[in-house]
């Protein structure tokens, strides 16, 4: 069935240091990709999607690009700040007819001043 | 707007006991989706309930039922608890027929059992 991989956490940086966190996906059709945030004691909170390949999903200043070729929707951030503190949920959204959510592990981004 | 609500935010149990959770979608919404999010991992899909029908399930035991309410609210009811069934579970809202649209998250239940 459909998997999501990310990268285990977790990871440790300084302010203004670059980010990546990697996710892969496995699926038998077309899903769409998510990320979702997660700060202490709180829901999900959706940081960006991408429904099609090559779409780049953009928000607060991460991203990440639907790659098909590689399977892949690695999260991107060019300079985190310590409130980006959380743990980070790639997603994938199921093509049947609930688009039900299949979900990663989580990384936990821990971010130093 | 109040977003999506969840009822209670923590509730503590006893093995073999019965729990309801709630859940008040987002305004709009017609379609509210149940996860389960143990520690250190990402939610788990429950259930999907839509036009008061559940619509598709994950891979939980029949001890996990849901019900959704005319207004589009819904509850989760989980029998003979086990100590396993300790968890953040998460309510989600969506609006059917809208494709690959965004799924907003209410803040959980955090179930304990003892």
């Amino acid at each position: 069935g459909d998997s999501v991989t990310q990268m285990e956490g977790p990871v440790t940086l300084s302010e203004e240091a670059f980010l990546t966190i990697n996710c892969t996906y496995t699926a038998t059709g077309y899903p769409s990709l998510f990320w979702y945030v997660q700060y202490p004691g709180e829901g999900l909170q959706l940081l960006l999607k991408a429904t099609k390949a090559d779409d780049k999903g953009s928000n607060k200043g991460f991203e990440a690009t639907y790659r098909k070729e590689t399977t892949s929707f690695h999260l991107e951030k060019g300079s985190v700040q310590v409130s980006d503190s959380a743990v980070y949920f790639c997603a994938l959204s199921d093509q049947g007819d609930t688009d039900k959510l299949i979900f990663g592990t989580g990384t936990r981004l821990q971010v130093f001043p | 707007d109040a977003g999506v609500t969840q009822s209670p935010t923590h509730l503590i149990k006893t093995r073999g006991q019965q729990v309801t959770l709630r859940c008040s979608p987002k305004s709009g919404h017609d379609t509210v989706s149940w996860y389960q999010q143990a520690l250190g991992q990402g939610p788990q899909f429950i259930f999907q309930y839509y036009e008061e029908e559940e619509r598709q399930r994950g891979n939980f035991p029949d001890r996990f039922s849901g019900h959704q309410f005319p207004n589009y609210s819904s509850e989760l009811n989980v029998n003979a608890l086990l100590l396993g069934d300790s968890a953040l579970y998460l309510c989600a809202s969506s609006l059917k027929g809208t494709g690959n649209t965004e799924a907003f998250f209410g803040q959980g239940t955090r179930l304990t059992v003892v």
